[in-house]
């Protein structure tokens, strides 16, 4: 069965330092691997996703993500972290062994940004 | 624009009072699904639906309903909420209801129900 593990609950930089934010997973199967925001008080925004093309995926706003099959991580990173990413991240598997399209959360990480 | 909206976006209400949620794409989506999102939890499947009049149980089922008789909406039904169905509630949606390619697909997000029973 597919799981995911967030292994930070709350991680906090400065601003216009790096961001890592990372993530492990668990697929008896080739998966496809998610990364979304959730800023507050709103909904759920896809960052990127990795669909076994590229292993190094660009997203939207600078993030990026590195997919290491022998490490079965799926790291979000950023060069320089800006006060508006503030924000929940939730990595994300889908369940693609499955029939239901399920897409499994990671209990999400809390991004702060100091100034 | 292609948008899936939520009603209410927020719903205070007693224990045992029928409540229904509603949810509706514009983007002719086969795929469509709930969810619950609890803090340290992340987000828990309710139901799904892989299109019109096919409905399945997600991670999490209990105490909630659905059903799909048009393609644009998945109503969310709570016959006799309890105060543990307090949650933020979000409804999806995606292209395909296929095996095949529905790993990749996005699916989109409501902006969430937040719902408290008391």
């Amino acid at each position: 069965a597919q799981s995911v593990t967030q292994l930070d609950s709350h991680v906090s930089v400065s601003e216009g330092t790096p961001v890592l934010l990372r993530c492990n997973y668990s697929s008896s199967y080739s998966p496809s691997l998610f990364w979304y925001v959730q800023h507050p008080n709103k909904g759920l925004q896809l960052l990127l996703k990795y669909t076994s093309a590229a292993t190094l995926v660009k997203g939207i706003n600078g993030f990026e993500a590195e997919f290491k099959k022998s490490e079965t991580s799926f790291h979000l990173t950023k060069p320089s972290a800006h006060m508006s990413d503030a924000a929940e991240y939730f990595c994300v598997v889908s369940d693609y062994g499955g029939s239901q399209g399920n897409l499994i959360f990671g209990k999400g990480t809390k991004l702060s940004v100091k100034p | 624009e292609a948008q899936v909206t939520q009603n209410p976006r927020y719903l205070i209400t007693v224990t045992g009072k029928k409540l229904t949620v509603t949810c509706s794409q514009n983007m002719n989506h086969e795929y469509m699904s709930w969810y619950r999102q609890d803090p340290g939890l992340g987000l828990r499947q309710i139901y799904y639906s892989m299109n019109v009049e096919v409905t399945d149980k997600g991670d999490v089922p209990e105490g909630y309903k659905v059903s799909r008789k048009e393609k644009r909406n998945f109503p969310l039904i709570l016959e006799s909420p309890s105060p543990n169905q307090t949650s933020l509630y979000f409804c999806a949606s995606s292209l395909s209801g296929l095996a095949g390619g529905r790993s990749q697909e996005t699916q989109y997000f409501g902006p969430g129900t937040r719902l408290l029973v008391l």
